[in-house]
């Protein structure tokens, strides 16, 4: 088992839609949590951290649940731009247990 | 230009061969980072480090050598290339051990024929 699972989709939505993302951790110990964005061919960019208390950004949600141990990204009003790779990370106290998921894709279409 | 950069871009050599990638950073922060990116595997990470002269394996480390002698400079060194390693190989930096985040550079592709 994967320590961070993600739906490798692709999500096909139409701009203008609401999508979510769910993503699961298996280590316990893990302490932070962010969400990147990876373009085609590019570098993962971070996109937002995670908070228990969940956090916002934008049309860009996260949530955390440490007693079911997954992460969710919620985007509303897809952009056509919002097309990318979404990856998961889970990170254990020091950092440096920083698992990446294999991402999800997504096409905003249209 | 401030930021992360890698070098070269792309690279194509020979199984046996040793070949470097260069990873700089003008930030000044304290811990960089190697990882691959492979298709269904994600990211793994090969060798980080905490600071100049600390360095520390990953969760794939095998294969490789890196060397931290200057904070802006953290080189990976693949002592004879094998096909596995073909791969997309992405350096990041973070300036704290509490985890904010990465910055990654842009990558090199790499080629073992």
């Amino acid at each position: 088992r994967k320590e961070v699972e993600q739906d490798p989709g692709p999500f096909n939505v139409p701009e203008g839609a609401t999508v979510a993302f769910n993503c699961t951790y298996s280590n316990s110990a893990s302490q932070s949590f962010f969400w990147y964005r990876q373009d085609c061919r590019k570098e993962p960019k971070l996109l937002m951290s995670v908070y228990s208390s969940g956090n916002e950004d934008g049309r860009f949600t996260a949530q955390l649940n440490r007693a079911s141990q997954y992460i969710s990204l919620l985007i509303r009003d897809s952009k056509l731009s919002d097309s990318a790779t979404y990856l998961c990370v889970a990170s254990s106290t020091g950092g440096f247990k920083t698992i990446f998921g294999a991402g999800t894709r997504l096409f905003v279409k249209a | 230009d401030a930021g992360i950069t890698q070098s070269p871009r792309y690279k194509i050599t020979e199984t046996g061969r040793q070949v470097t990638l260069m990873c700089h950073q003008t930030w000044s922060h304290s811990y960089m980072f190697w990882y691959r990116q492979d298709l269904g595997h994600g990211l793994r990470l090969i060798y980080y480090s905490a600071a100049a002269d600390i360095t520390d394996k990953g969760e794939v480390p095998d294969g490789y050598v890196v060397s931290r002698s200057k904070t802006e400079n953290f080189p990976l060194t693949l002592e004879s290339a094998t096909r596995s390693q073909t791969s997309v190989y992405f350096c990041a930096s973070s300036e704290s051990r509490v985890n904010y985040g990465y910055t990654f550079g842009s990558g090199t592709r790499l080629t073992v024929v």
